[in-house]
Order: structure tokens, then sequence, then C-alpha cells
């Protein structure tokens, strides 16, 4: 089955730049999809196809994939971006698959 | 406005079964093919189940096999999950999210949950 490997936590202080990464086999071959997800709420959907935003996320959110590793990076971070970061791609032989999630923590 | 509202969670005793529904509105909902995935406490997402928007393809996740069932009724635009011999594992928050063309999930509902308890 397919695996989906990201880093439990990042950590930034306001107005730096976070990066998440998500790493799969060969995941470059595939469209990559990012979740943000607050405490109680369900996770919304912010970049999909590797490099899209959905209308209303704002420019900080971007997305960039290529060979075994999907990147979400956002952009003078601030403090309601704290939340848990999902990636997920669809894969033949596993249907839907997410990542572990990171956690954003805003200094 | 479009959205997804769950319902028919609670508290269920292990090996019986609960069935969860999804009702989708704002948008075509016969459409579009849709999933559940769920999320036990304090962990990540979990993929469960797809059907498509004809209902002619479903998926399940291996954990689920044999004991869930999805299903629609695209004349009342909702969403069903039919959960038998569930155990205390199944607990969990469980949403349906509608699909993308290119395997993303760009709407999703509230989500209700499931305690399997005795």
């Amino acid at each position: 089955s397919y695996v989906l490997t990201q880093p439990p936590s990042v950590s930034v202080a306001p107005g730096q730049t976070a990066r998440f990464t998500c790493g799969g086999d060969n995941i470059g071959s595939k469209s990559v999809h990012w979740y943000r997800q607050k405490p109680g709420q369900a996770p919304v959907l912010v970049v999909y196809d590797d490099d899209d935003r959905p209308s209303g996320v704002p420019e900080r959110f971007s997305g960039s994939n290529s060979g075994n590793t999907a990147t979400l990076t956002i952009s003078r971070v601030e403090a309601g971006d704290e939340a848990d970061y999902y990636c997920q791609v669809w894969d033949i032989s596993s249907d839907v698959v997410f990542g572990g999630g990171t956690k954003l923590t805003v200094l | 406005q479009v959205q997804l509202v769950e319902s028919g969670g609670g508290v269920v005793q292990p090996g019986r079964s609960l069935r969860l529904s999804c009702a989708a509105s704002g948008f075509t909902f016969s459409n579009y093919g849709m999933h559940w995935v769920r999320q036990a406490p304090g962990k990540g997402l979990e993929w469960l189940a797809f059907i498509s928007y004809d209902t002619i393809n479903k998926y399940y996740t291996d954990s689920v096999k044999g004991r869930f069932t999805i299903s629609r009724d695209n004349s009342k635009s909702t969403l069903f999950m039919q959960m038998s011999r569930l155990r205390a594992e199944d607990t969990a928050v469980y949403y349906c999210a509608k699909e993308t063309q290119t395997g993303g999930l760009d709407m999703w509902g509230q989500g209700t949950m499931v305690i399997v308890s005795s």
C-alpha cells in the first residue's frame, strides 16, 4: 500500500514561512492535496492538484510537488494558521491515502 | 448554501450496527462521487470508502471491508454508511466528503461522533 510521510510538527514565528513536507514514492507523478484542520473542526482543502488554491484560500498558501516530496508552504504565518495539516493523494492500489499530519505551532 | 450534514452517530455496543447519513445541499449531488473519512480521538484522518456518482463503483479500506457498506440515494441527495459488527477501534468522528476530479476532497461535513463501548 502507498504511504505518505509527514513530520509530526513544525514551529515558526509569526511572519515567517512554514514548510510542510509530504514524502511518498514517486509522489511527483500524483496529484497532491492539502488540508488544514483546526481543533474541533472538519478538514478544509487549502491546496489541490499540487499547487492550486480553492477560492477563498489566501495567496500565502502555495504548493509544489516533485520527485519523492510534495511541499505546502505558508508565507507570512499568522497565529490563526495554527492547525494540523494533512497531505493526501489518490493511489490506484490504495485509493485515498492521507499522510499522518503535521501540527503547526506559531511561536 | 453548499453543505454536507452528517447524522446518525451515537453510542453503540460492540458487535452492534449503526447507519450514518450525510445530507447534501447546494450542489448537484448526483454528479459527484462521495467519500467517508474518519478520525479517531487524537489521531489522523483515515479514509474509509468511496462511492461513484452512479453507485457503480465502491471502494473500501481493508479495515472496514465486509463490515461497512457505502450507499447513496441521489433522489434524496443523501449518502449513507451502514456499519455492522462495530468494534471499539471504530470509535471516531465520521466525515462525509465530496470528491474532486483528481482525487481530492473539496467539501466536508462537520462530522458525527460514533462511540463503540459496552
